[in-house]
């Protein structure tokens, strides 16, 4: 069974700029969640997606969106970037809404020059 | 908010030793989590735990579910090279089912 993948694995942008990252979560899983890792801040939640509808949301800014498509895969845009929007961004997969066994992709490292 | 506090933040140790470390909250959690990031990569689940007092083995790796449900912790017996990376407890806040991370158990093996 593939895992989770994302692409691009990495990006520079520069400040500004808008960027789009996408995720297909591991087959028959119909949750996507997004999270933001930086050294300073750890791993904080973004948002989830189930059955194409956005189900949590963490604590971010309107400039951090995303969307699932009917075969689950998923996109978050990020639009105005900041240079403090340079993180490494994972993308998760489970079975069902808000299930905790979580298969994270090897994320998209994200830098913002 | 909720908030998880892991300790110690780095270990450093020599390989074939046992390691501990653990994860506390001011608040209860109905589940906790053990994840592992190797460098470059997206963190792995280790061993999920549902049961206050529950304690659950993955070969070398052994978790427990405090009985207060506000903390837990992970040990890992005879290290090896390649148990190097970071590792994460974490569990979903009680208002909603998001995850809370933790902000990592560094642990660094030497040679």
């Amino acid at each position: 069974k593939a895992g989770v993948t994302q692409t691009p694995r990495y990006l520079i942008k520069t400040r500004g700029q808008q960027v789009t990252l996408s995720c297909s979560p591991i087959s028959g899983h119909r949750s996507v969640s997004w999270y933001q890792q930086t050294p300073g801040q750890g791993l904080q939640f973004l948002f989830e997606y189930f059955s194409e509808t956005q189900r949590n949301k963490g604590n971010f800014p309107g400039r951090f969106s995303g969307r699932q498509f009917s075969n689950s895969r998923s996109e978050m845009n990020v639009s105005t970037l900041e240079l403090g929007d340079s993180a490494l961004y994972l993308c998760a997969s489970s079975l069902k809404s808000g299930g905790t066994e979580q298969f994270f992709g090897p994320g998209t490292r994200l830098t913002v020059l | 908010g909720q908030q998880l506090n892991q300790s110690p933040q780095s270990m450093f140790i020599q390989e074939g030793e046992d390691v501990s470390m653990n994860c506390t909250s001011s608040s209860i959690f109905n589940t906790w989590l053990w994840y592992k990031q190797d460098p470059g990569e997206g963190p792995v689940l280790l061993i999920a735990l549902y049961k206050a007092g529950e304690l659950t083995s993955n070969g070398r790796l052994t978790a427990q579910f405090g009985i207060t449900r506000k903390d837990s912790f992970l040990n890992i017996s005879a290290s090896i090279p390649s148990d190097v990376g970071i590792y994460f407890c974490a569990g979903p806040g009680n208002r909603d089912d998001k995850i809370i991370f933790g902000k990592g158990t560094r642990l660094h093996i030497l040679p």
